[in-house]
């Protein structure tokens, strides 16, 4: 059974906090994402990896960072948290382009 | 403005009722997705289309792809309550990223 593990369902963190999202993939997938999702605007892509230590920015990568050390690992990194950033994010990985993606549960992080 | 313009954004129905939802782009793609995503859970991939005018089928949920490739509907037949949930659109853009629509809310009342 194919899995998509994210570290914490929930979390609260102060502002100003650097903030750390874990997730891994047990399926030893190249393609690896990061998405957040807030209502009436969908799943928008923060980052991604292709590879291990690769990455690429998605659609709204600022005030985050990731790292792909090992390809079953890839971590969002909010180096100064903002209320802003408050949003449940979501993980997934996939094997190649133009195949299925694999969620994860969600972090549901709040930021006060 | 989004790639996917999914409508209607929130539905609410009677168990038993018929219903469509619609992803539409003035993009043309290779291929179309749709996701169910759950309360508390990360969405589940449904059903892949890739051909112009394609019709797949799901026990009673039928998804279209648009002739042009540009649109896709999901009807789903005498909706029950366990469909209720998130449903979602997405494509490959050109390289390695995948791009959600916004999503339509169904709520299917007992």
């Amino acid at each position: 059974d194919v899995k998509v593990t994210q570290s914490s369902r929930y979390l609260v963190k102060r502002t100003g906090e650097k903030v750390f999202l874990e997730c891994v993939q047990d399926m030893d997938h190249e393609n690896m994402f990061w998405y957040r999702q807030d209502p009436g605007l969908g799943l928008r892509l923060i980052y991604f990896s292709y590879d291990v230590k690769m990455k690429e920015k998605g659609d709204i990568p600022e005030g985050y960072s990731v790292s792909r050390e090992k390809k079953e690992r890839f971590s969002l990194i909010l180096e100064s948290a903002s209320t802003n950033q408050t949003s449940m994010y979501l993980c997934a990985s996939r094997k190649a382009r133009n195949t299925e993606a694999f969620f994860g549960q969600g972090t549901r992080l709040t930021v006060v | 403005t989004q790639l996917l313009e999914q409508s209607p954004q929130f539905l609410s129905i009677q168990e038993g009722e018929n219903l469509t939802v619609y992803c539409n782009s003035s993009s043309v793609f290779s291929s179309l997705q749709w996701y169910r995503q759950e309360p508390g859970e990360g969405p589940v991939l449904l059903v892949t289309v890739v051909t112009g005018g394609e019709v797949k089928k799901l026990k009673r949920l039928t998804f279209q792809f648009g002739d042009a490739r540009k649109d896709s509907s999901l009807h789903i037949t005498a909706a029950q309550p366990g469909d209720t949930g998130l449903y979602l659109c997405a494509v490959n853009t050109g390289g390695f990223k995948t791009i959600f629509g916004a999503g339509t809310r169904l709520f299917v009342k007992a």
